[in-house]
């Protein structure tokens, strides 16, 4: 089992939809990081949580870390938001341990 | 810089031979990633380097691979007597303070080098 779980694997909706991509991990954790990767490849952190709940712009992110339990939300779902997001952990000094990624397509 | 650097943007290489692939990270930030990402796989953690500590090398994948920076600043990634397997794109993150530390929260990667072992 991965430490790091993310769902869904592959998401399609429509322009306009609220989007909420899910992460789940097995260890105790110093930080909890939202990246987005873009089709060309860049990597952007959008996020880093270590408790409680993040916002920007049309982004939200949510930490429950007693429940070992992260949401990514996207409110107002543009197709410039298409792109993988990747929920990536820490802990201690160790370098981050990712999930494999939510791939999200939104269509016009 | 205003961003993290890498170099070279594309390699390809024959199998067998020695590559580097080279970080500038933001200036003043004392944290320094690389990581990789192989074709269809997720990002894969390789190694820390946090100002004058002794690096955490424990995602290195075998002894081909090793990795120093001088001067707390550029970062070099060695791969040695490369294999296929090793194509992929090596991507370098930097931020300061290391990430965690209260009021830290910053992680800039670079844009990445491709490397293809033919």
């Amino acid at each position: 089992k991965n430490e790091v779980e993310q769902s869904p694997q592959n998401l399609t909706a429509q322009e306009g939809e609220f989007i909420t991509i899910n992460c789940s991990y097995s260890v105790g954790i110093s930080a909890l990081h939202w990246l987005q990767q873009h089709p060309g490849g860049g990597i952007v952190s959008l996020f880093m949580l270590s408790s409680g709940k993040k916002k920007h712009g049309r982004l939200i992110a949510t930490i429950n870390i007693q429940e070992k339990h992260s949401s990514l939300h996207i409110t107002a779902s543009h197709p410039r938001d298409s792109a993988v997001y990747i929920c990536a952990v820490r802990r201690g000094a160790d370098g981050l341990t990712f999930g494999k990624g939510t791939h999200l397509i939104i269509q016009p | 810089g205003a961003g993290v650097s890498q170099s070279p943007s594309n390699k390809v290489t024959e199998k067998g031979k020695d590559v580097e692939l080279r970080c500038d990270p933001i200036s003043g930030h004392t944290a320094l990633y690389w990581y990789r990402q192989s074709l269809g796989q997720g990002l894969e953690f390789l190694i820390y380097f946090q100002g004058n500590s002794a690096p955490d090398k424990s995602g290195l994948p075998s002894d081909r691979f090793s990795a120093e920076r001088t001067g707390g600043s550029v970062s070099t990634l060695t791969i040695q007597r490369t294999q296929q397997e090793d194509s992929a794109v090596y991507l370098c993150a930097s931020s300061s303070p290391p990430y965690g530390i209260s009021g830290a929260n910053v992680l800039t990667f670079g844009a990445g080098s491709r490397l293809t072992v033919l």
